[in-house]
């Protein structure tokens, strides 16, 4: 059974950077048949995809047209998760952040973080 | 705005068949299969359909599901107090290369 374990800070300021991780369990990150996912769901936005990494012989990441440029997401063989990294954060930002994995159905979900962007 | 169009909202009595509808276009329904996804208020969705209409194992067959073209929907029979929850359709968008989602749908149970 796949468990996806979320964490990082619930409050980051304005203009700085949201940093979150995702540990996985009964998976690979490296795993050549999944990817690794992460979605946000906000009143304003709804159910609003980020992006993705995956390995295929070597590294892949995907990222929304919405986020990009702001956005990184990383794996983490050693530790067996991933991460992401939002840049220059506005109060839109404000969101439940979940990491998933894919590809196909999104089956696994993380509990969801909700992080709030303010001074 | 969500890329996928689903109602906001539905209702039925005890007993009654619902039905959730999902119109997208030709990058995402029309090219691709449909999942639906169920949620209750402070958890992750969990997914409820997946590859148009499968159910995975401990969803009950009161839940089915269906695809025609660049539509989707998903039907409740025999509802029941514990169906009251959000439910979203999702697919993958071959242009947007990327997950695309309903704005969901809230399902009263009255």
């Amino acid at each position: 059974q796949v468990q996806l374990q979320q964490s990082g800070p619930g409050l980051v300021k304005p203009s700085q950077t949201l940093s979150l991780t995702c540990a996985i369990s009964g998976d690979s990150v490296s795993s050549n048949s999944a990817a690794w996912n992460w979605i946000r769901q906000s009143p304003s936005r709804g159910l609003e995809w980020l992006g993705r990494t995956y390995y295929r012989s070597k590294w892949y990441q995907a990222y929304a047209v919405s986020v990009r440029g702001r956005i990184t997401i990383n794996p983490d063989t050693s530790k067996n998760q991933f991460s992401l990294q939002l840049n220059s954060v506005t109060p839109e930002d404000t969101a439940v952040y979940y990491c998933a994995r894919g590809p196909g159905v999104l089956k696994y979900w993380g509990q969801g973080t909700l992080v709030t962007v303010s001074s | 705005q969500s890329v996928l169009t689903q109602p906001p909202s539905a209702s039925g009595t005890p007993g009654q068949r619902v039905t959730i509808s999902c119109s997208g276009g030709s990058s995402n329904i029309g090219s691709d299969v449909v999942n639906w996804h169920q949620q209750f208020p402070g958890t992750a969705p969990k997914v409820l359909i997946y590859n148009n209409n499968q159910r995975p194992s401990g969803v009950p067959d009161r839940f089915s599901a269906s695809k025609s073209g660049t539509s989707a929907s998903l039907a409740i029979s025999g509802l029941q107090s514990e169906d009251e929850a959000d439910y979203y359709c999702a697919a993958w968008d071959g242009s947007l290369n990327g997950w695309v989602f309903g704005g969901g749908t809230k399902l009263t149970v009255l």
